[in-house]
């Protein structure tokens, strides 16, 4: 167990539709990471956040966007859905100053038919 | 960019052979370098890690030197285990934006019996 928890594990919505993934860091983590994995794309950073505030981005899409709570607590807001946005959505903390690793949640599965 | 480049899999193994999974990279600075293991309908997990020229990582078995002179941090096991077969990733972190890491795309690995 990592510590990292998300929510919904699976999701199937339709083209068109807008779905929110919820990330619960580690305890103590200030920093949360959003990671795209697809089958032709593999592991795609998407956003960083640290404590409430965006540091980071990656290759995310106009129609995503995310957001850091006051309790540390991170959304993944997808929108406009495509097919091509059916993928595992990963959400990971860690801390910020330093090169260290990474803690991974279990990832969302999102379908989009 | 930073980049990280490994071996194309799927890599079949039959119990107790000798594994090597191949990782290069391409960073302006001098990363920090992991190798992360997905199995299947789970999150990633650190398998191991390095900071440094030199260093090696070890871990249930694995194990991966930091070689700055070739840019690699090859992953190597002497004798693997059924259990052993997952999806395994090599990373790089900077550490400019924290511990934002850059993925290879994933080797597969199958061990049989």
């Amino acid at each position: 167990d990592s510590g990292v928890t998300q929510t919904p594990k699976h999701l199937i919505t339709a083209t068109g539709q807008r779905v929110t993934l919820r990330c619960s860091p580690r305890s103590g983590d200030l920093s949360v990471y959003w990671y795209q994995q697809s089958l032709d794309q593999g592991l795609q950073f998407l956003i960083q956040y640290y404590n409430g505030e965006e540091r980071a981005k990656g290759n995310i899409l106009e129609r995503f966007s995310a957001q850091q709570f006051p309790d540390l607590h991170s959304e993944l807001n997808l929108s406009s859905l495509e097919l091509g946005d059916s993928a595992l959505y990963f959400c990971a903390s860690g801390g910020y100053r330093g090169k260290g690793e990474l803690f991974f949640g279990e990832g969302s599965r999102l379908t989009v038919l | 960019g930073d980049s990280v480049t490994q071996m194309e899999g799927p890599v079949t193994l039959s119990e107790e052979a000798f594994l090597t999974i191949n990782c290069t990279y391409t960073a302006t600075g001098y990363p920090s370098l992991f190798w992360y293991v997905q199995y299947p309908g789970e999150g990633l997990q650190l398998l191991l890690k390095a900071t440094k020229a030199d260093d090696k990582g070890s871990n249930k078995g694995f194990e991966a030197t930091y070689r700055k002179e070739t840019t690699s941090f090859h992953l190597e096991k002497g004798s693997v285990q059924v259990s052993d077969s997952a999806v395994y990733f090599c990373a790089l972190s900077l550490g400019e934006y924290g511990n934002k890491l850059v993925f290879g795309a994933g080797t597969i690995l199958r061990v049989k019996s």
